[in-house]
């Protein structure tokens, strides 16, 4: 079965510093990656996701994502924070089923941006 | 397009009694996934219906269900409500192709 680890629990940057959120995944195949932020009282939104090729994910709101196959790691990165990207952030793996694929979350990454 | 609506967004509930959650789809989508969100748990999967079979299940017990109507809205009931099922339980919808999910806000449960 498919898992994600998202080591962080809480990160604190300034505003205008650069942002990793680190991300692994464990997946016997070719894993669906996605990073969703979640804000206080909404649902997700998808950032941005990987199914296959260039391994360097360009996304929304200036985020972006490499995805190392010999890490097992699918990194979300950021140059300059914004106050307003202070949320959940939530990496997830999704594994292919009837057409589909089902999603499995990490437990979230909480980004506290500072002025 | 109208975003993915759910209703209602907030519901107070007793042990033992059951509850109905709606869904609206984005236009034209028509898969529709639910998850449920806690503080303990995370974020987990309980299934997935398209064209209105259900197509995915996650590790839920029988008293979570669900259904998918032919214009796509979907429905999700559980029964005999346990304190542990306050959640917030978020809907999904997509293309059904393999496509990005568009979530909705959520309705917030509380079981007291």
């Amino acid at each position: 079965a498919q898992s994600v680890t998202q080591p962080d629990i809480h990160i604190t940057v300034s505003e205008g510093a650069s942002l990793e959120l680190r991300c692994n995944y464990s997946y016997g195949a070719t894993p669906y990656l996605f990073w969703y932020v979640q804000s206080p009282g909404q649902g997700l939104q998808l950032l941005l996701k990987y199914f296959s090729g260039d391994t360097l994910v360009q996304g929304i709101k200036g985020f972006e994502a490499e995805f190392k196959r010999s890490q097992s790691s699918f990194n979300l990165r950021k140059p300059s924070v914004h106050w307003s990207d202070a949320a959940e952030y939530f990496c997830a793996v999704g594994a292919a089923s009837g057409g589909s694929y089902i999603p499995t979350f990490g437990r979230g990454t909480s980004l506290i941006v500072h002025p | 397009k109208a975003g993915v609506t759910q209703t209602p967004r907030y519901l107070i509930k007793t042990r033992g009694q059951q509850v109905t959650l709606s869904c609206s789809p984005i236009s034209g989508h028509r898969s529709v996934s639910w998850y449920q969100q806690t503080p303990g748990q995370g974020l987990q999967f309980l299934f997935e219906y398209f064209s209105e079979t259900q197509r995915n299940k996650g590790n839920f017990p029988g008293r979570f269900s669900g259904r998918q109507f032919s214009n796509s809205r979907s429905e999700m009931n559980v029964s005999t409500l346990e304190l542990g099922d306050s959640a917030l339980y978020l809907c999904a919808s997509s293309s059904g192709l393999g496509d990005e999910q568009y979530f909705g806000p959520g309705t917030r449960l509380t079981v007291t």
